[in-house]
């Protein structure tokens, strides 16, 4: 009964490779994000959905793509992928795009570029 | 634009101590919202406690209180009685919540090492 959950929890790829990380929330939320923490702890966002619309795109390459295929699913796809895109990747939810609302977060997928 | 600061990169304390984690914000909105996560090893956020900016009283969550000033915009969190189990990352956020749109930012975190 996972709450928010992400596969693959770890993806080892090489560099040029195209991968996607997918997540599923089961909590009714209406707003999804994708948030990357790099090497040195920092997390920042990166996509916000809400109801399927993207809201929020935090100047995030266009070789991310996500895609909302329903208000449950954001899936993360990375063309290309390069060597600064290691790093972990939090899907996180929250009931509402405002307000004080928790965001739930996802266990994360630790990306590492070879 | 909004920004979040953790001065004290790492802290340590003794089993059953008390330990304060310092936090900083800067928002240009009236209306937001502030939170401290916990990162363990496992890598799981779970969210600590949250304070909403428009209520005075200061947050508590059994052994985390929080020390809200808001016109000094700190943010710190105590933890009283700390145990093994609260070694982790803590990372405070903020959340302002301007019409159709809002995020969370998070500082650059605190690591608690917990010792016996």
């Amino acid at each position: 009964d996972t709450a928010v959950s992400q596969t693959p929890k770890y993806l080892v790829t090489q560099m040029g490779n195209d991968k996607s990380i997918k997540c599923e929330q089961n909590l009714g939320h209406d707003t999804m994000y994708w948030y990357k923490q790099d090497s040195k702890k920092f997390l920042k966002i990166m996509f916000s959905y809400n109801n399927k619309e993207l809201i929020i795109n935090e100047t995030v390459p266009n070789r991310f793509s996500p895609k909302s295929p329903d208000k449950a699913h954001l899936n993360l796809h990375i063309n290309s992928l390069e060597l600064g895109d290691s790093a972990v990747y939090f899907c996180a939810s929250s009931p509402t795009l405002a307000g004080a609302h928790t965001q739930y977060f996802g266990p994360g997928t630790r990306l590492t570029v070879l | 634009a909004q920004t979040v600061t953790q001065s004290q990169p790492e802290m340590s304390v003794q089993e059953a101590e008390t330990v304060t984690l310092s936090c900083t914000y800067d928002t240009s909105e009236s209306n937001y919202y502030l939170f401290w996560y916990k990162q363990p090893p496992s890598r799981q956020m779970i969210l600590v406690i949250r304070q909403e900016a428009y209520k005075q009283q200061n947050a508590t969550e059994n052994r985390f209180s929080v020390n809200f000033q808001k016109a000094a915009k700190s943010f710190s969190l105590k933890i009283s009685d700390s145990q093994l189990g609260d070694t982790a990352m803590y990372f405070c956020a903020c959340r302002s919540y301007t019409g159709t749109a809002s995020k969370l930012t998070f500082g650059t975190g605190t690591r608690l090492q917990v010792t016996l």
